[in-house]
Protein backbone atom coordinates (compact mmCIF):
# COMPACT_ATOMS: atom_id res chain seq x y z
CA UNK A 1 0.00 0.00 0.00
CA UNK A 2 0.97 3.62 -0.37
CA UNK A 3 0.91 6.31 2.94
CA UNK A 4 2.00 9.38 2.79
CA UNK A 5 1.05 12.16 5.66
CA UNK A 6 2.16 15.39 5.83
CA UNK A 7 0.58 18.35 8.09
CA UNK A 8 -2.69 20.02 6.42
CA UNK A 9 -1.69 23.56 7.16
CA UNK A 10 1.16 25.72 8.60
CA UNK A 11 1.16 29.34 9.45
CA UNK A 12 4.64 31.19 9.23
CA UNK A 13 5.87 35.22 9.32
CA UNK A 14 7.09 36.53 6.77
CA UNK A 15 11.15 36.25 6.69
CA UNK A 16 11.34 33.55 8.96
CA UNK A 17 12.13 29.74 8.13
CA UNK A 18 9.86 27.62 7.99
CA UNK A 19 10.04 22.74 7.52
CA UNK A 20 7.75 20.71 6.23
CA UNK A 21 7.65 17.56 7.48
CA UNK A 22 6.89 14.38 4.99
CA UNK A 23 6.25 10.58 6.09
CA UNK A 24 6.02 7.92 3.68
CA UNK A 25 5.35 4.33 3.35
CA UNK A 26 5.53 2.89 0.19
CA UNK A 27 5.83 -0.29 -1.33
CA UNK A 28 8.46 0.76 -3.45
CA UNK A 29 10.62 4.13 -3.75
CA UNK A 30 12.57 5.98 -6.33
CA UNK A 31 12.65 8.98 -5.00
CA UNK A 32 10.94 11.44 -3.58
CA UNK A 33 9.50 15.00 -5.47
CA UNK A 34 8.03 18.23 -3.81
CA UNK A 35 5.84 20.02 -5.27
CA UNK A 36 4.40 23.92 -5.00
CA UNK A 37 0.65 24.41 -6.37
CA UNK A 38 -0.52 27.93 -5.93
CA UNK A 39 -4.11 28.06 -5.56
CA UNK A 40 -6.20 27.25 -9.00
CA UNK A 41 -2.78 26.49 -10.65
CA UNK A 42 -1.22 23.07 -11.67
CA UNK A 43 2.20 21.88 -9.43
CA UNK A 44 5.09 23.23 -10.55
CA UNK A 45 8.26 21.10 -9.64
CA UNK A 46 10.66 21.81 -6.72
CA UNK A 47 12.92 19.26 -5.82
CA UNK A 48 14.02 15.58 -5.91
CA UNK A 49 15.57 13.96 -3.77
CA UNK A 50 16.79 10.22 -4.34
CA UNK A 51 19.72 9.70 -1.92
CA UNK A 52 19.95 10.49 1.64
CA UNK A 53 20.73 14.09 2.59
CA UNK A 54 20.19 17.51 1.66
CA UNK A 55 19.59 19.19 -1.41
CA UNK A 56 19.84 23.17 -1.27
CA UNK A 57 17.65 25.46 -4.01
CA UNK A 58 18.40 29.03 -3.06
CA UNK A 59 15.86 29.77 -0.78
CA UNK A 60 14.52 26.19 -0.40
CA UNK A 61 16.01 22.94 0.66
CA UNK A 62 15.19 19.14 0.99
CA UNK A 63 16.31 16.53 2.97
CA UNK A 64 15.76 12.66 2.82
CA UNK A 65 16.05 9.45 4.91
CA UNK A 66 15.05 7.00 3.22
CA UNK A 67 15.85 4.34 6.50
CA UNK A 68 13.27 6.53 8.23
CA UNK A 69 10.97 7.36 5.45
CA UNK A 70 11.17 11.07 5.86
CA UNK A 71 11.91 13.73 4.07
CA UNK A 72 11.29 17.74 4.93
CA UNK A 73 11.04 20.91 2.54
CA UNK A 74 12.57 24.07 4.05
CA UNK A 75 11.65 27.29 3.23
CA UNK A 76 14.16 30.27 3.87
CA UNK A 77 13.50 33.95 4.32
CA UNK A 78 9.80 33.39 3.46
CA UNK A 79 8.00 35.48 1.06
CA UNK A 80 4.58 36.41 0.80
CA UNK A 81 4.38 34.48 -2.75
CA UNK A 82 5.56 31.44 -0.82
CA UNK A 83 1.85 31.10 0.35
CA UNK A 84 0.52 28.01 -1.17
CA UNK A 85 -0.05 24.17 -1.19
CA UNK A 86 3.47 22.29 -1.12
CA UNK A 87 3.56 18.66 -2.00
CA UNK A 88 5.19 15.45 -1.17
CA UNK A 89 5.32 12.95 -3.87
CA UNK A 90 6.70 9.68 -3.70
CA UNK A 91 8.34 8.19 -6.86
CA UNK A 92 7.05 4.50 -7.15
CA UNK A 93 5.88 4.49 -10.99
CA UNK A 94 4.15 6.14 -10.79
CA UNK A 95 3.72 9.32 -8.68
CA UNK A 96 1.78 9.41 -5.69
CA UNK A 97 1.06 12.07 -3.45
CA UNK A 98 0.52 12.75 -0.10
CA UNK A 99 -2.77 15.39 0.48
CA UNK A 100 -0.05 18.77 0.70
CA UNK A 101 0.28 21.00 3.30
CA UNK A 102 -1.03 24.42 3.17
CA UNK A 103 1.42 27.51 3.95
CA UNK A 104 -0.01 30.84 4.72
CA UNK A 105 2.91 33.47 5.01
CA UNK A 106 1.63 36.33 7.36
CA UNK A 107 3.02 39.69 7.72
CA UNK B 1 4.09 27.41 -19.17
CA UNK B 2 5.63 23.54 -18.55
CA UNK B 3 4.85 22.84 -21.81
CA UNK B 4 2.27 20.45 -20.71
CA UNK B 5 -1.19 22.02 -22.43
CA UNK B 6 -4.63 20.23 -21.35
CA UNK B 7 -8.46 21.74 -22.53
CA UNK B 8 -10.92 22.97 -21.97
CA UNK B 9 -9.57 24.98 -18.95
CA UNK B 10 -13.12 25.25 -17.92
CA UNK B 11 -16.14 22.52 -18.64
CA UNK B 12 -19.86 22.34 -17.24
CA UNK B 13 -21.65 19.08 -18.00
CA UNK B 14 -24.74 17.17 -17.55
CA UNK B 15 -25.09 14.10 -15.90
CA UNK B 16 -25.82 12.53 -19.44
CA UNK B 17 -23.64 14.40 -21.40
CA UNK B 18 -20.55 12.79 -23.21
CA UNK B 19 -17.15 15.06 -22.82
CA UNK B 20 -13.56 14.44 -22.92
CA UNK B 21 -10.48 16.07 -22.17
CA UNK B 22 -7.20 16.57 -23.56
CA UNK B 23 -3.77 16.47 -23.19
CA UNK B 24 -0.85 17.01 -25.39
CA UNK B 25 2.71 17.31 -24.54
CA UNK B 26 6.48 18.19 -26.57
CA UNK B 27 8.26 17.45 -24.22
CA UNK B 28 9.52 14.01 -25.39
CA UNK B 29 8.42 12.19 -22.54
CA UNK B 30 7.19 8.89 -22.47
CA UNK B 31 4.59 8.66 -19.76
CA UNK B 32 1.53 10.27 -19.24
CA UNK B 33 -1.13 10.83 -16.37
CA UNK B 34 -4.25 11.49 -15.52
CA UNK B 35 -5.11 12.95 -11.32
CA UNK B 36 -8.44 14.05 -10.22
CA UNK B 37 -8.25 16.81 -7.49
CA UNK B 38 -10.59 17.24 -5.38
CA UNK B 39 -11.19 20.28 -2.74
CA UNK B 40 -9.46 19.01 0.11
CA UNK B 41 -8.08 16.13 -0.77
CA UNK B 42 -4.84 14.80 -2.30
CA UNK B 43 -4.21 14.15 -5.90
CA UNK B 44 -5.87 10.83 -7.17
CA UNK B 45 -4.11 9.17 -9.18
CA UNK B 46 -6.60 7.56 -11.95
CA UNK B 47 -4.62 6.49 -15.06
CA UNK B 48 -1.40 5.89 -16.53
CA UNK B 49 0.67 5.32 -19.64
CA UNK B 50 4.09 4.32 -20.62
CA UNK B 51 4.85 4.22 -23.83
CA UNK B 52 1.25 4.45 -24.67
CA UNK B 53 0.18 1.54 -23.01
CA UNK B 54 -1.83 1.90 -19.96
CA UNK B 55 0.08 0.38 -16.84
CA UNK B 56 -1.89 1.55 -13.87
CA UNK B 57 -5.42 1.88 -12.84
CA UNK B 58 -6.90 2.25 -9.64
CA UNK B 59 -10.37 1.17 -9.98
CA UNK B 60 -11.17 3.94 -11.42
CA UNK B 61 -15.10 4.26 -12.61
CA UNK B 62 -15.83 3.46 -16.16
CA UNK B 63 -17.77 6.35 -16.45
CA UNK B 64 -13.99 7.25 -17.31
CA UNK B 65 -12.23 6.44 -20.22
CA UNK B 66 -8.91 6.88 -21.18
CA UNK B 67 -7.09 7.18 -24.58
CA UNK B 68 -3.63 7.09 -25.71
CA UNK B 69 -3.06 7.68 -29.11
CA UNK B 70 0.35 8.34 -29.19
CA UNK B 71 3.44 9.46 -26.69
CA UNK B 72 2.00 13.12 -27.40
CA UNK B 73 -1.20 13.53 -26.70
CA UNK B 74 -3.71 11.81 -23.44
CA UNK B 75 -7.58 12.01 -23.66
CA UNK B 76 -9.47 11.23 -20.86
CA UNK B 77 -13.42 10.78 -22.05
CA UNK B 78 -16.26 11.86 -19.39
CA UNK B 79 -20.18 10.14 -20.01
CA UNK B 80 -23.19 10.04 -17.17
CA UNK B 81 -21.09 11.70 -14.57
CA UNK B 82 -22.04 12.36 -11.21
CA UNK B 83 -21.62 15.60 -9.36
CA UNK B 84 -19.31 14.53 -7.09
CA UNK B 85 -16.77 13.71 -10.32
CA UNK B 86 -17.01 18.04 -10.03
CA UNK B 87 -13.12 18.41 -9.70
CA UNK B 88 -10.35 19.12 -11.05
CA UNK B 89 -8.71 16.72 -13.42
CA UNK B 90 -4.99 17.69 -13.71
CA UNK B 91 -2.79 15.73 -16.81
CA UNK B 92 1.02 15.39 -16.20
CA UNK B 93 4.06 13.61 -18.24
CA UNK B 94 7.54 12.41 -17.36
CA UNK B 95 10.33 10.59 -18.40
CA UNK B 96 10.54 7.29 -17.83
CA UNK B 97 13.91 5.52 -17.99
CA UNK B 98 14.02 1.64 -18.60
CA UNK B 99 15.19 -1.03 -16.44
CA UNK B 100 13.80 -2.62 -13.52
CA UNK B 101 13.72 0.31 -11.54
CA UNK B 102 12.22 2.19 -14.03
CA UNK B 103 12.93 5.57 -12.53
CA UNK B 104 10.96 8.58 -13.44
CA UNK B 105 12.11 12.34 -13.73
CA UNK B 106 10.09 14.89 -12.57
CA UNK B 107 6.48 15.57 -13.64
CA UNK B 108 5.18 18.27 -15.30
CA UNK B 109 1.55 19.33 -14.86
CA UNK B 110 -0.87 20.93 -17.68
CA UNK B 111 -3.01 23.67 -15.96
CA UNK B 112 -6.23 21.36 -15.27
CA UNK B 113 -9.61 21.21 -16.63
CA UNK B 114 -11.64 22.32 -13.94
CA UNK B 115 -14.90 19.78 -14.42
CA UNK B 116 -18.37 20.92 -13.01
CA UNK B 117 -21.35 18.14 -13.38
CA UNK B 118 -24.58 19.57 -12.59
Amino acid sequence: GQNIDQPTEMTATEGAIVQINCTYQTSGFNGLFWYQQHAGEAPTFLSYNVLDGLEEKGRFSSFLSRSKGYSYLLLKELQMKDSASYLCGVANTPLVFGKGTRLSVIA
Amino acid sequence: ETGVTQTPRHLVMGMTNKKSLKCEQHLGHNAMYWYKQSAKKPLELMFVYSLEERVENNSVPSRFSPECPNSSHLFLHLHTLQPEDSALYLCASSLERGGPERLNTEAFFGQGTRLTVV
